[in-house]
């Protein structure tokens, strides 16, 4: 079965730093690009950040930009966001993701981690 | 403000059937293809339509896409109650070379 299930979030002073991992089983991590999304309460999706399947690649939203970190490791099957400098705006539930046909069509989501910046 | 514009909201019957529009620009929709979720608060996204009109696997054939220039749609035909959920357009932005959503519309099945 396909899965990617996630770790870390939690509570967070403004202006701190948190680190969220997402782990993949059941497909070849490294065949696939991955997606950061998150919901902040209260709001719509919002794409985070992207890294390519050969970890080149890495694209981020205008706001993340500086701040946020994202990364991988092909041989764990794992990706990884660095969270740096937390603001308000960043809170909310946030969520790993496969990229199937290309960037916009996720096939396959984590079940989404919590954070909350005080 | 999203870059992709959704309606915030709609509401059928069911039975019915309901259109959900996605208006974007040339850099995102006009030369991307589009993806539509489904999402219920709470729990993961679900991919409906990839490829402007591809359903996902296991998606009824009651859910159907399509994309004309720089706009897309999502319909529904036959509503049931379990279709009431939060839906999103997505694609590619070559000049924000960023994924964009639409800012979801609220689907109530009545």
């Amino acid at each position: 079965q396909e899965k990617l299930v996630q770790s870390g979030g939690g509570v967070v002073q403004l202006g701190r730093s948190l680190t969220l991992s997402c782990a993949a089983s059941g497909f070849n991590f490294l065949d696939y690009d991955m997606n950061w999304v998150r919901q902040g309460p209260g709001k719509g999706l919002e794409w985070v950040a992207l890294i390519g399947h050969d970890i080149y690649s890495q694209y981020y939203m205008e706001s993340a930009r500086g701040r946020f970190t994202v990364s991988r490791d092909n041989s764990r099957g794992r990706v990884t966001l660095q969270m740096n400098d937390l603001a308000v705006d960043d809170a909310g539930v946030y969520f790993c993701a496969r990229s199937a046909r290309n960037f916009a069509s996720m096939d396959v989501w984590g079940q989404g981690t919590t954070v909350a910046v005080s | 403000q999203s870059v992709l514009t959704q309606p915030p909201s709609l509401s059928a019957a069911p039975g019915q059937k309901v259109t959900i529009s996605c208006s974007g620009i040339g850099s995102n929709i006009g030369l991307h293809s589009v993806s539509w979720y489904q999402h219920i608060p709470g729990t993961a996204p679900k991919l409906v339509i990839f490829d402007n009109h591809q359903r996902f696997s296991g998606i009824p054939g009651r859910f159907s896409g399509s994309k004309s220039g720089t706009s897309a749609t999502l319909a529904i035909t036959g509503l049931q109650t379990g279709d009431e959920a939060d839906y999103y357009c997505g694609t590619w932005d070559s000049r924000l070379s960023a994924v964009v959503f639409g800012g979801g519309t609220k689907l109530t099945v009545l």
